[in-house]
């Protein structure tokens, strides 16, 4: 199975700030990643495909770039509703495969 | 608008049996991929399973950690998406999601439930 490794797994920001969560890959897998966000208590909600594709709906604040084994998320302007969870997903290959996750929490 | 409400978790011995449910509205089950995914308490996202599109005999695929004690199937004539889970463990603990595919790749997840909590304990 293909590993996901995210860093960091959690970090503390302000409203404001430039957030930067990067996923390596154990293997290529092309541009075959996903984003999703998670809050307490809910389900995920995909952010960011194919490494860098906006899903419908999510703020232009979000953005993914990388290809092969490196990937990141950066949030440009971080807002209050940011603070959450986030996990990088492989989809390449079954099975498929999730990064450990990075928790961004308030400063 | 697509609703997915899963059900059937509980409490189960270790070794026992447990069958959960998504009923889904708004979609159709047989002509998307549907995905199971658990979360342990406290811990990350884990990828459990996906079912293909079409009639009997649909692809499906399955986390190693679950291959041969996990079974996702689904009955078209309810709508309904389901995981059978046989011998099951304390690890087996977690909140079980169900989700569909997306159009452009039936990978890529939309999650519209709470999940269900299966909880295995003796």
């Amino acid at each position: 199975a293909i590993r996901m490794t995210q860093s960091p797994s959690s970090l503390s920001a302000s409203i404001g700030d430039r957030v930067t969560i990067t996923c390596r890959a154990s293997q290529g897998i092309s541009s075959y990643l996903a984003w999703y966000q998670q809050k307490p208590g809910k389900a995920p909600n995909l952010l960011i495909y194919g490494a860098s594709s906006l899903q419908s709906g999510v703020p232009s604040r979000f953005s993914g770039s990388g290809s092969g084994t490196d990937f990141t998320l950066t949030i440009s302007c971080l807002q209050s509703d940011d603070f959450a969870t986030y996990y990088c997903q492989q989809y390449y290959s079954y099975p498929l495969t999730f990064g450990g996750g990075t928790k961004v929490e308030i400063k | 608008e697509v609703q997915l409400v899963e059900s059937g978790g509980g409490l189960v011995q270790p070794g026992g049996s447990l069958r959960v449910s998504c009923a889904a509205s708004g979609v159709t089950v047989s002509n998307i991929y549907m995905t199971w995914v658990r979360q342990a308490p406290g811990k990350g996202l884990e990828w459990v399973s996906v079912i293909y599109p079409g009639g009997k005999g649909s692809s499906t695929y399955y986390a190693d950690s679950v291959k041969g004690r996990f079974t996702i199937s689904r009955d078209d004539s309810k709508n309904t998406l389901y995981l059978q889970m046989d011998s099951l463990r304390v690890e087996d603990t977690a909140v079980y999601y169900c989700a569909r595919g997306l159009t452009y790749n039936g990978n890529l997840c939309d999650y519209r439930g709470q999940g269900t909590l299966v909880t295995v304990s003796s």
